[in-house]
């Protein structure tokens, strides 16, 4: 079955760091653009940050720029996000997607909650 | 960027059909025809229902269809039936510095 796996999420102290991993299952993931959207609880959805097939484009919300990083391992089938200089407000949970030349996000995780709070 | 702009609830009765709008600018859905839409169940991931404004991914019901006209990008599910009782979400590609946006969501009830 197509999908992807995330993990990482968790409690972590305003100005902590967090990384989160995400894992491919069943499609050639070197061929994909990834995604990183998050949903603050009972709140609407927010992209985040992509990059692309080879690593070397990557894109970043206004909100996320200069705090968090994006890379991958298609080798491991894996992109990661680093999140550094965490505030309150990046309490949300964190999906990966697949996205592509259709601009859409066809494949998604299930999520890992992370929380941001003394 | 700000999230594009979708009424915050819709309903209607089962067999009935209903339209949610997203609207947004000419940098966004008017300037693109990546107008995607998603459906979300509680506690669960979102699914893309549609893509570039009108296509159906396999496996999604001809019951939802999408259209675009102008700055405003919509949603149709005809013959509403029950399991599609669920927040739904536009997102489109933008020329500003962050390349997606989303919109507000419009939780959908089956009377």
């Amino acid at each position: 079955e197509v999908q992807v796996v995330e993990s990482g999420g968790g409690l972590v102290q305003p100005g902590g760091s967090l990384r989160l991993s995400c894992t491919s299952f069943e499609f050639t993931f070197s061929d994909f653009w990834m995604d990183w959207v998050r949903q603050d609880p009972g709140m609407g959805l927010e992209w985040v940050a992509n990059i692309n097939q080879d690593g070397s484009v990557k894109n970043f919300a206004d909100s996320a720029r200069g705090r968090f990083a994006i890379s991958r391992d298609n080798a491991k089938n894996s992109v990661y996000l680093q999140m550094n200089s965490l505030r309150p407000e990046d309490t949300a949970v964190y999906y990966c997607a697949r996205g592509g030349k259709l601009h859409a996000f066809d494949v998604w995780g299930q999520g890992t909650l992370v929380t941001v709070s003394s | 960027q700000s999230a594009l702009t979708q009424s915050a609830s819709v309903s209607g009765s089962p067999g009935q059909s209903i339209t949610i709008s997203c609207t947004g600018t000419n940098s966004d859905v008017g300037g693109y025809n990546y107008v995607s839409w998603y459906q979300q169940y509680p506690g669960k991931a979102p699914k893309l229902m549609i893509y570039e404004v009108t296509n159906r991914p396999s496996g999604v019901s001809n019951r939802f269809s999408g259209s675009k006209s102008g700055n405003t990008a919509s949603l149709t599910i005809s013959g509403l039936q029950a399991e599609d009782e669920a927040d739904y979400y536009c997102s489109s590609y933008t020329s500003a510095s962050t390349p997606y946006v989303f919109g507000s969501g419009t939780k959908v009830t089956v009377l």
